[in-house]
């Protein structure tokens, strides 16, 4: 079975420009995470899909970042402006849907200077 | 290799020696948990879960306990091996929200 794919898997940008992150889920996964992870840190949660819809954005910084899920399978996060402290591993899970195990994918490493 | 109780960011053990990583939760209405490895480079990967209904659940070299009055949970590795070495997180999950909150994470050293 294949796992998460995520890409790109490194990112290299200055502040105040915009990058995308693209995440495919493992097929038939109804739920959708995406999660920072800044250096020494445990992930925390920006955004939940359940299919196309969002379950929970609460931790989404809504100024600068957006996230989309359109036909309920891939996804993709954007930043728009970076900021310095927007480095971090942005990683990507999905579960079965009612399912609590995640699977994650490799994350994509992103460094703003 | 032990941290009884304390959690610590860092443990390191002989290889062969058994390790036990602790972590404390925040909401006692949490109902399920999962120990997560982070090898370098990589996402988390499931190691082991346990529900609110039960105190022990032993895997392969693997065993999580809860105790729910002090919200705390332990991973206990028995023959750690250099393999192991990675960070470990613990995650609380409320299933009725179907959202999960991470812990900080232990980093493990195996020692040869």
């Amino acid at each position: 079975e294949a796992g998460v794919a995520q890409s790109p898997r490194y990112k290299i940008i200055e502040k105040r420009q915009s990058v995308a992150f693209w995440c495919n889920p493992i097929s038939g996964h109804a739920t959708l995470y995406w999660y920072q992870q800044i250096l020494g840190q445990g992930p925390k949660l920006l955004i939940q899909f359940q299919n196309n819809g969002v379950v929970d954005d609460s931790q989404l910084p809504k100024d600068r970042f957006s996230a989309e899920r359109l036909k309920g399978v891939d996804s993709t996060l954007k930043i728009q402006p970076a900021k310095l402290e927007d480095s971090a591993v942005y990683l990507c899970a999905s579960s079965l849907e009612g399912m609590n195990e995640q699977f994650f994918g490799p994350g994509t490493r992103l460094t703003v200077l | 290799g032990e941290s009884v109780g304390l959690h610590l960011p860092t443990l390191s053990v002989q290889e062969g020696d058994n390790s036990i990583i602790n972590c404390a939760y925040s909401n006692s209405a949490s109902d399920y948990f999962i120990w997560y490895k982070q090898e370098s480079g990589k996402g988390p990967q499931f190691i082991i879960d346990i529900r609110s209904n039960m105190d022990k659940r032993q895997g392969q070299r693997v065993t999580v306990l809860l105790n729910k009055t002090v919200k705390h949970l332990s991973l206990q590795i028995a023959a750690t091996q250099p393999g192991d070495s990675a960070v470990y997180f613990c995650a609380e999950t409320l299933t009725n929200a179907g959202k999960s909150t991470f812990g900080d994470g232990t980093t493990l050293t195996v020692k040869p």
